[in-house]
């Protein structure tokens, strides 16, 4: 079936300090694992995606690692900002189709 | 703006109305979904289409929601006789299918609300 576990739901970081959110997925046919970024009132914006023949990527300050045997994948923000407080969705897709969310992490900042 | 736009913003209807929301995903993008969400969840698919084919239809879209991409450009979805359940922001994405391309661009959203 499709299903993706997040977790946790709620995290509240020092600034300065690393974040880590991490999801499960079911569909050992997922290849594309992205990740959104929502802030309140505002749409879902892309913040950083990976496909499966590749293991770990990285933007800057933000990485995502995937392990396709556990069939987990994870979100590292290092060095948090006040504007990285926001709600992180994560999500997996069998291909060029639709995307199956995770249920958000909301990510407080504290200055 | 170039980026997806929806209409309207915003729906305030009575139960048991129709609704009809437009999305006009980015102009070279091939890829259409819809999603709804709801307060402190995930967008959850609801149906998307290539061109002007439907696709895939989520097995939980009842069978009051019907969508249309008739020129394979804008899409519609309507809803009949709304019910209070279906009070949700209905997002509109876009894609560009292709080798390497899959990344979904969201638009604003339509906020629905069922008295």
């Amino acid at each position: 079936g499709e299903n993706v576990e997040q977790h946790p739901s709620t995290l509240s970081v020092q600034e300065g300090d690393s974040a880590v959110i991490k999801c499960t997925y079911s569909d050992s046919a997922s290849n594309y694992f992205p990740w959104y970024k929502q802030e309140l009132g505002k749409r879902p914006q892309l913040i950083i995606d990976i496909r499966s023949n590749v293991g770990e990527k990285k933007d800057q300050r933000i990485a995502v690692t995937l392990n396709k045997t556990a069939k987990h994948f994870s979100l590292h923000i290092t060095e948090t900002q006040p504007e990285d407080s926001a709600v992180y969705f994560c999500g997996y897709s069998g291909g060029y189709q639709k995307v199956t969310f995770g249920t958000g992490t909301k990510l407080q900042v504290i200055p | 703006d170039t980026g997806v736009s929806q209409d309207p913003r915003h729906k305030i209807t009575k139960r048991g109305q129709n609704v009809t929301f437009r999305c006009d995903p980015i102009s070279e993008h091939n890829r259409l979904y819809w999603y709804r969400q709801t307060l402190g969840q995930g967008p959850e698919f609801l149906t998307y289409f290539q061109n002007e084919a439907q696709l895939e239809k989520s097995r939980l879209l009842s069978d009051r929601f019907s969508a249309e991409r008739p020129k394979g450009s804008f899409s519609t979805l309507e809803i009949q006789r709304t019910e209070q359940g279906d009070s949700a922001m209905y997002l509109c994405a876009s894609s560009l299918a292709g080798l390497a391309d899959n990344e979904q661009f969201f638009g604003p959203g339509t906020r629905l609300t069922v008295l």
